[in-house]
């Protein structure tokens, strides 16, 4: 199997620019999550969708953040509009339900100018 | 709020020598726990869980529970310089998807 994808692997943009980063999981994986990485935050769980479903949005920091999921196979994560703080690495990872063993992907490092 | 300490390091160890690397936890209610590595520049993979307190082994790697103490710890015998790496700590509650990570103990083994 693939492994988990994700795109772009890196993206730079300026400030107030819509940023889109995608994620496609393991197939046969019900479960995907969203990851940001930060020196001074470390891995923090932005939502995660369970059967396509939103399940937990709380680590979303604010409405310029959003996440979609419209089908088993795809996942979009957009911020709108960017911001300087919004830099960092966001990883998609993938699991089967309730295992806590996650499969990452290789993340899209993202800086916002 | 769910909180997970680690010592951020860095730790050096001697190759060949245990490396020990531990994490706190303040949520009671955790069930299950785990065990990160991080290459620089990576992504995170895991390489132990341990739901039961007491010790579990795998291969170099130890892991080590005490819920009473609220505490997880990581042992790797015999300490290879491929074992350089961030270490993260990684706690949920029993049939809760939402995984709760430390911010890493960087490791570095000395040749």
């Amino acid at each position: 199997d693939a492994g988990v994808i994700q795109s772009p692997r890196h993206e730079v943009t300026e400030m107030g620019q819509e940023v889109t980063l995608r994620c496609k999981p393991i197939s046969g994986h019900n479960s995907l999550f969203w990851y940001r990485q930060t020196m001074m935050r470390g891995l923090e769980l932005l939502i995660y969708f369970n059967n396509n479903v939103p399940i937990d949005d709380s680590g979303m920091p604010e409405d310029r953040f959003s996440a979609k999921m419209p089908n088993a196979s795809f996942s979009t994560l957009k911020i709108q509009p960017s911001e300087p703080r919004d830099s960092a690495v966001y990883f998609c990872a993938t699991s089967l339900t309730r295992t806590g063993e996650l499969f990452f992907g290789e993340g899209s490092r993202l800086t916002v100018l | 709020q769910k909180e997970v300490e680690q010592n951020s390091g860095p730790l050096s160890v001697p190759e060949g020598a245990i490396a020990s690397l531990n994490c706190t936890y303040s949520d009671r209610g955790s069930q299950s726990f785990f065990w990160y590595r991080q290459y620089s520049g990576k992504s995170p993979e895991l390489i132990m869980f341990i739901y039961s307190n007491g010790d579990k082994e795998d291969g170099r790697f130890t892991a080590q529970l005490n819920k009473a103490s609220q505490y997880v710890s990581l042992l790797i015998r015999d300490s290879q310089p491929s074992d350089s790496a961030t270490y993260l700590c990684a706690v949920n509650d029993f049939g809760n998807e939402k995984l709760t990570f430390g911010t890493g103990t960087r490791l570095t083994i000395i040749p």
